[in-house]
């Protein structure tokens, strides 16, 4: 079956950090450009960063630039973010969405989306 | 604020159309960018209803149809089904924060 799974979420302390997982199954992670997107309460959808098919070109949104890292590990089909000095303001729940192309650049639409793993930060 | 503009909520009855704006401006839907529009029913992940303006994926049913012009763009919804209640959102490229995708900030279709 063709998914992603996210784990890793959970409740941290404001400028802690925390690391979040998501796992692909059912087709080749090496073969896709890959997101991070969050959806925190009451807001609306908010990209938050990308990694090209191979590791090698990332971006990141200017929420989260200098504090968030983006890794892929195609070996294990997984995708990885890094969350380094966490503040309220990262409550969410955070999605991994692939889209169906290599570049980090392309415009391609998000074709496949995980169910979301929650983080919350909060004293 | 979300860089593209979206009603927060739409509403119509049974078999009725609505119509949810996206509204964007000149570095990103006006820029020609591709739009594409995703239906999140509660309590599961976005999915993919409208790429590239109006391209419907495989078993998204004609009822849903999409457009643009100018530096907006359209989702619209005919014969309105109990089902179609979900928030949706619009999604391009803007080209003056850095390579960022952007979305709209939502819009909750109330089917009455």
């Amino acid at each position: 079956q063709v998914q992603l799974v996210e784990s890793g979420g959970g409740v941290v302390q404001p400028g802690r950090s925390l690391r979040l997982s998501c796992a692909a199954s059912g087709f080749s992670l090496r073969n896709h450009a890959m997101h991070w997107v969050r959806h925190a309460p009451g807001k609306g959808l908010e990209w938050v960063a990308v990694i090209s098919y191979d590791g090698s070109d990332k971006y990141y949104g200017a929420s989260v630039k200098g504090r968030f890292t983006i890794s892929r590990d195609n070996s294990k089909n997984t995708l990885h973010l890094q969350m380094d000095s966490l503040t309220t303001e990262d409550t969410a729940l955070y999605y991994c969405a692939r889209k169906f192309c290599t570049s980090a650049t392309c415009h391609n639409p998000f074709d496949l989306w995980g169910r979301g793993t929650l983080v919350t930060v909060s004293s | 604020q979300s860089v593209l503009t979206q009603p927060p909520s739409v509403s119509g009855a049974p078999g009725q159309r609505v119509t949810i704006s996206c509204t964007g401006s000149n570095s990103n839907i006006g820029a020609g960018y591709d739009v594409h529009w995703y239906q999140q029913l509660p309590g599961t992940a976005p999915k993919l209803l409208i790429y590239r303006t109006a391209n419907r994926p495989s078993g998204v049913p004609d009822r849903f149809s999409g457009s643009r012009s100018g530096t907006s763009a359209s989702l619209a919804i005919t014969g309105l089904q109990a089902e179609d209640e979900a928030d949706y959102y619009c999604q391009s490229f803007d080209s003056s924060l850095s390579n960022s995708c952007v979305f709209g900030g939502g819009t909750k279709v109330i089917v009455l």
